[in-house]
């Protein structure tokens, strides 16, 4: 089992730009969520899916977008790159059972110049 | 806005010593969830405790609730090098599950 896998490690954007960050978990989870981490301010979920077809905001949702075809996978697309988007995304995912815990991607560490 | 926040923000000891960190939050809770965060990685996840649990123990962690203060503490007891990390805590809010809300951490240096 791999996981959480998060594509790719490190990536360096313009201001302006898109990209897909990509997030795949092959332990049949049906949630799913992103988090951007800060210094000092810990994790912020910006969407989450609770299965294929359905996709909500979390906290940060602004310049993200999100979409959920298939079980597997749960990529994040900026669509117009900002300076206030640097930061490392985390890719999580958790079972549906009651009180089980999220499994953690190990993150996308992502700066716009 | 930061449901949880983790007191001390960084926690400096030596082998064998016992950290003890904690975590208050504002709203009412499903569970608590503790995670390690070692350098340049993801979370990963240590101890879950439910809202009707006090205290839980795994290995050399320990962990309590207290719902009334809305607190938790975490107790790494008899530390090593390799518990050199930063650590969350997490709430599942009885509102809106599975939006787990994490506080800023407390970093952990274990020093030989």
């Amino acid at each position: 089992n791999a996981g959480v896998t998060q594509t790719p490690k490190f990536q360096v954007l313009k201001t302006g730009q898109s990209m897909t960050l990509q997030c795949a978990q092959d332990m049949n989870h049906e949630y799913m969520s992103w988090y951007r981490q800060d210094p000092g301010m810990g994790l912020r979920l910006i969407h989450y899916s609770v299965g294929a077809g359905i996709t909500d905001q979390g906290e940060v949702p602004n310049g993200y977008n999100v979409s959920r075809s298939t079980t597997e996978d749960f990529p994040l697309r900026l669509l117009s790159a900002a300076p206030s988007q640097t930061s490392v995304y985390f890719c999580a995912s958790r079972s549906s059972v009651y009180n089980s815990p999220l499994h953690f991607g190990n993150g996308t560490r992502l700066t716009v110049t | 806005s930061q449901q949880g926040e983790e007191d001390p923000q960084a926690l400096s000891i030596q082998e064998g010593e016992n950290a003890t960190m904690n975590c208050s939050y504002k709203t009412s809770i499903n569970n608590l969830q503790w995670y390690r965060q070692n350098s340049g990685r993801g979370l990963v996840h240590l101890i879950l405790i439910r809202s009707n649990e006090r205290e839980k123990h795994s290995g050399r962690l320990r962990v309590t609730l207290d719902t009334s203060k809305k607190s938790s503490s975490l107790l790494i007891t008899a530390s090593r090098a390799a518990d050199t990390a930063s650590y969350f805590c997490a709430t599942d809010d009885l509102r809106s599950w599975g939006k787990l809300q994490f506080g800023a951490g407390t970093q952990v240096v274990v020093t030989p």
